[in-house]
């Protein structure tokens, strides 16, 4: 089947600093991926759609300049939280649309977020 | 954004039991995903539902596609521990590309 990873799953930094999380599509090129946050027992929350090749498309209420999003290749979308805070702190999932036809959408396992 | 509502919120049954939940929406969907979600982890897609009417069967989870296209229902049967996490669906517009998430089912499986 298709498989997304995220580097890194867990992340610990201090406030002020960046980080970056990684999403790959593994084993299919995906033009669309999409970024998710998620808080404890809460649904997914989109946050932005990325599109390999040109900018980024955020949802009302998310900063873009607080994350930026690269989507370089097919198989690459990269998020980067710039000076994070203790709000920062979450769970950031990524999906991957697989591009068979009709589409459907596989996600990695995610990237716990504490910003100390 | 789009709001799915999920039913139940949570469900505590017993080991061999079958479990019956259920989305809904206010607009008309061109595709209905299902997810199981453990702790810590992303969510793992289960069934993919593309056309109205469809009933789709992966082991002992089936899933349909609402007539209406407003609506799709998951079920499980003879339940088992390893079924305890939360259920999501999700649903893409037509012509849209992004897919809006339920607000999730959390399922207990009593041994």
């Amino acid at each position: 089947g298709a498989v997304v990873s995220q580097h890194p799953s867990w992340v610990i930094c201090k406030s002020g600093t960046s980080v970056k999380i990684e999403c790959r599509s593994l084993d299919f090129q995906a033009t669309t991926m999409f970024w998710y946050r998620q808080f404890p027992k809460q649904s997914l929350m989109l946050m932005a759609t990325s599109n390999e090749g040109s900018k980024a498309t955020y949802e009302q209420g998310v900063e873009k300049d607080k994350f930026l999003i690269n989507h370089a290749s097919l198989t690459l979308s990269t998020l980067t939280v710039t000076s994070a805070h203790p709000e920062d702190s979450s769970f950031y999932i990524c999906s991957a649309v697989y591009p068979a036809g009709v589409e459907t959408q596989y996600f990695g396992p995610g990237t716990r977020l504490l910003v100390l | 954004g789009q709001q799915l509502n999920q039913s139940p919120q949570s469900m505590f049954i017993q080991e061999g039991e079958d479990v019956s939940m259920n989305c809904t929406s206010s607009s008309i969907f061109n595709t209905w995903l299902w997810y199981k979600q453990d702790p810590g982890e992303g969510p793992v897609l289960l069934i993919a539902l593309y056309k109205a009417g469809e009933l789709t069967s992966n082991g002992r989870l089936t899933a349909q596609f609402g007539i209406t296209r407003k609506d799709s229902f998951l079920n499980i049967s003879a339940s088992i521990p390893s079924d305890v996490g939360i259920y999501f669906c999700a649903g893409q517009l037509r012509g849209g590309n992004q897919f809006y998430f339920g607000t999730g089912t959390s399922l207990t499986v009593i041994p």
